[in-house]
């Protein structure tokens, strides 16, 4: 079964520019996280899709970040324009449902650089 | 709010040591624990969980109890391995709150042979 896919691995922009970031779920997984990993810190959930419906998006700076999950499938984070502590590892997640008993599967990660 | 500690590392170790990761939590309510381990280069895994007080999670060799007395979920192994080389996350889940995970800042575990 393949795993979470992420792209791109790596990304250097400079501050003021916008960036975009992919994920594709594991195959018939229903809900999506998107997850900020500053260095030295433990990842922080910005936003929940469940289908191609927002769950939870309080932790989102939506005055510069927006993330869509057109056809429950998919899914896109940009950010629009960086700033330098957007520097970090952006995480994607799915799992078949939200709830704690199922299990979530991360991504390896888009590492993004704001100089 | 909802928060977990996590002893700073890096720890560091020999290899056939045992190990100790310390994790508490604070929680409004009722959480589920769980362990997730991250290998140089790849996404986090999950390692272990625990889903009510004094459950023992465990696999590839690690466990930790739920111990609500104490509000906490530590992560011990017997015998570490070289392989076992990796940041562990301590992190916490609340019923009703659609699955968000709430993580601790990891620690970096070396073991040297």
């Amino acid at each position: 079964e393949a795993g979470v896919a992420q792209s791109p691995r790596y990304k250097i922009i400079e501050k003021r520019q916008s960036v975009a970031f992919w994920c594709n779920p594991i195959s018939g997984h229903a809900t999506l996280y998107w997850y900020q990993q500053i260095l030295g810190q433990g990842p922080k959930l910005l936003i929940q899709f469940q289908n191609n419906g927002v769950v939870d998006d309080s932790q989102l700076p939506k005055d510069r970040f927006s993330a869509e999950r057109l056809k429950g499938v998919d899914s896109t984070l940009k950010i629009q324009p960086a700033k330098l502590e957007d520097s970090a590892v952006y995480l994607c997640a799915s799992s078949l449902g939200h709830g704690t008993s199922y299990e979530q599967y991360f991504g390896p990660g888009t590492r993004l650089t704001v100089t | 709010g909802n928060s977990v500690t996590q002893m700073e590392g890096p720890v560091t170790l020999s290899e056939e040591a045992f190990l100790t990761i310390n994790c508490t939590y604070t929680a409004t309510g009722y959480p589920s624990l769980f362990w997730y381990v991250q290998y140089p280069g790849e996404g986090l895994q999950l390692l272990l969980k625990a889903t009510k007080a004094d459950d023992k999670g465990s696999n590839k060799g690690f466990e930790a109890t739920y111990r609500k007395e104490t509000t906490s979920f530590h992560l011990e192994k017997g015998s570490v391995q070289v392989s076992d080389s990796a940041v562990y996350f301590c992190a916490l889940t609340l019923t009703g709150t659609a699955s968000k995970l709430t993580f601790g800042t990891g620690t970096r575990l070396q073991v040297t042979l």
